[in-house]
């Protein structure tokens, strides 16, 4: 079974552009969360949908946004790009939703530097 | 949400055990303890997980207090593809836990050759 993918691997923008990333999850999955790693703030949680609702929602502003698609791929954005938004941002995916008892499985991420 | 407690690092010879030590004293009775791992430049990687009952598969053990304020992941024998960053992590089942998963700082894990 494939793993979690996320395109693009690597992306560079500049300062006030807008990204969007892609993901697609393991083949049944129907939850996907994102999550951002920058060596300053560790691994934080964005936001996790299921059956294309937000479920869940971490703590960062509104220019973080994301949807997901009836094939439970999903893609998340950012517009007005700050330097502080260069980071890693992962994607994860789980059968049934929710952290509580299911693992998620990640995906390598997509390295974002914002210049 | 409950706090876990880690070690900032730990070191290990290859080919030996190690214990991981998770402290996390204000869990709730329907917490489940979760293991994820991150090696080097790539996404973590789900270890184990279990609520009261030790927990074994492929990967490694679970060891959990019998007051469930602390629990161990225990590596039988530790190779050097399993230097990395070790997250100890508390999910529940009420909704502000929905498919998230809070990640602290982590151990990481240094195995000598």
């Amino acid at each position: 079974k494939a793993g979690v993918t996320q395109t693009p691997r690597y992306l560079i923008k500049t300062r006030g552009q807008q990204v969007t990333l892609s993901c697609s999850p393991i083949s049944g999955h129907r939850s996907v969360s994102w999550y951002q790693q920058t060596p300053g703030q560790g691994l934080q949680f964005l936001f996790e949908y299921f059956s294309e609702t937000q479920r869940n929602k971490g703590n960062f502003p509104g220019r973080f946004s994301g949807r997901q698609f009836s094939n439970s791929r999903s893609e998340m954005n950012v517009s007005t790009l700050e330097l502080g938004d260069s980071a890693l941002y992962l994607c994860a995916s789980s059968l049934v939703g929710g952290a509580v008892s299911y693992e998620q499985y990640f995906g390598p991420g997509t390295r974002l530097t914002v210049t | 949400d409950a706090k876990t407690t880690q070690p900032n690092s730990m070191e290990s010879n290859e080919e030996e055990p190690v214990h991981l030590p998770c402290n996390h004293s204000t869990i709730s009775g329907t917490d489940y303890i979760h293991w994820y791992r991150q090696l080097p430049s790539q996404g973590p990687e789900y270890v184990i997980h279990g609520l009261t009952s030790n927990v074994n598969n492929r990967m490694a053990s679970l060891a959990i207090a019998e007051d469930r304020k602390s629990s161990t992941l225990i590596l039988h024998r530790a190779t050097l593809r399993d230097a990395a960053v070790y997250y100890c992590i508390l999910t529940g089942p009420s909704s502000s836990n929905t498919g998230k998963l809070i990640f602290g700082q982590g151990t990481t894990l240094q195995v000598k050759p």
